[in-house]
């Protein structure tokens, strides 16, 4: 069974402060994205990662998908009130063994900053 | 203009119920899904169809019957409706193309069973 952990799962800091959210596996994936969910919302896409090794920048969020497309990271420069939300890590793998369109979510990490 | 909208928001209902979840999609993709997201936030797929044609089939009682009339719809039926059923379904949707499944979701239907 092919699983994304996501680290840490809760987040709470101050406006201002930096902050990276992590997402693992041991399984390759073709690509990587990144969601951000509100309270009574569907999750929306951040970003898709596709090569090993690339970087995605979106204003103050980068994000990074591992060498051996096993694993990613999303990391908030000078994190705002507006930032806070669950993240949802999502890897696609329809080409290593998975079935078309099914994506693996993580759990979540749920931000929240504080003024 | 919304690209996935989801009827209801909110359903309550009593144990042992039939209801119905109605999803449309008007980005003109051709892959439809149903997510289940637990009280932990966890968010699980259930279906994927493509092109009216069931994809996906995750291990779901089949007291949850998924129907596609057309590419634009993909509705949810669940027959006698029990207390773990509860949760948050959202349906979404993405375009084969694109090869990265980058999934539209919609508001989410909160479903309460008591």
């Amino acid at each position: 069974t092919q699983l994304l952990e996501q680290s840490p799962q809760f987040l709470s800091i101050q406006e201002g402060e930096n902050l990276t959210v992590y997402c693992n596996s041991s399984s390759v994936f073709s690509s990587l994205q990144w969601y951000r969910q509100e309270p009574g919302e569907g999750p929306v896409l951040l970003v898709t990662v596709v090569t090993g090794g690339e970087v995605k920048k979106l204003k103050r969020l980068t994000f990074q998908f591992g060498d051996a497309r096993k694993d990613s990271s999303l990391h908030i420069t000078a994190a705002q009130p507006g930032d806070t939300g669950l993240y949802l890590c999502a890897g696609d793998s329809s080409n290593y063994g998975g079935s078309q369109g099914n994506l693996i979510f993580g759990k979540g990490t749920k931000l929240s900053v504080k003024p | 203009d919304t690209a996935v909208s989801q009827t209801p928001k909110y359903l309550v209902t009593q144990m042992g119920n039939d209801k119905s979840i109605k999803c449309e999609q008007n980005l003109g993709h051709d892959t439809m899904y149903w997510y289940k997201q637990d009280s932990k936030k966890f968010l699980k797929i259930m279906f994927s169809y493509n092109n009216k044609e069931l994809i996906i089939n995750e291990t779901v009682p089949n007291r949850f019957s998924p129907k596609s009339p057309d590419k634009a719809h993909l509705n949810l039926h669940i027959n006698s409706l029990e207390l773990g059923d509860s949760a948050v379904y959202f349906c979404a949707s993405s375009e084969t193309g694109t090869g990265s499944y980058e999934q539209y979701f919609g508001p989410g239907t909160r479903l309460t069973v008591t």
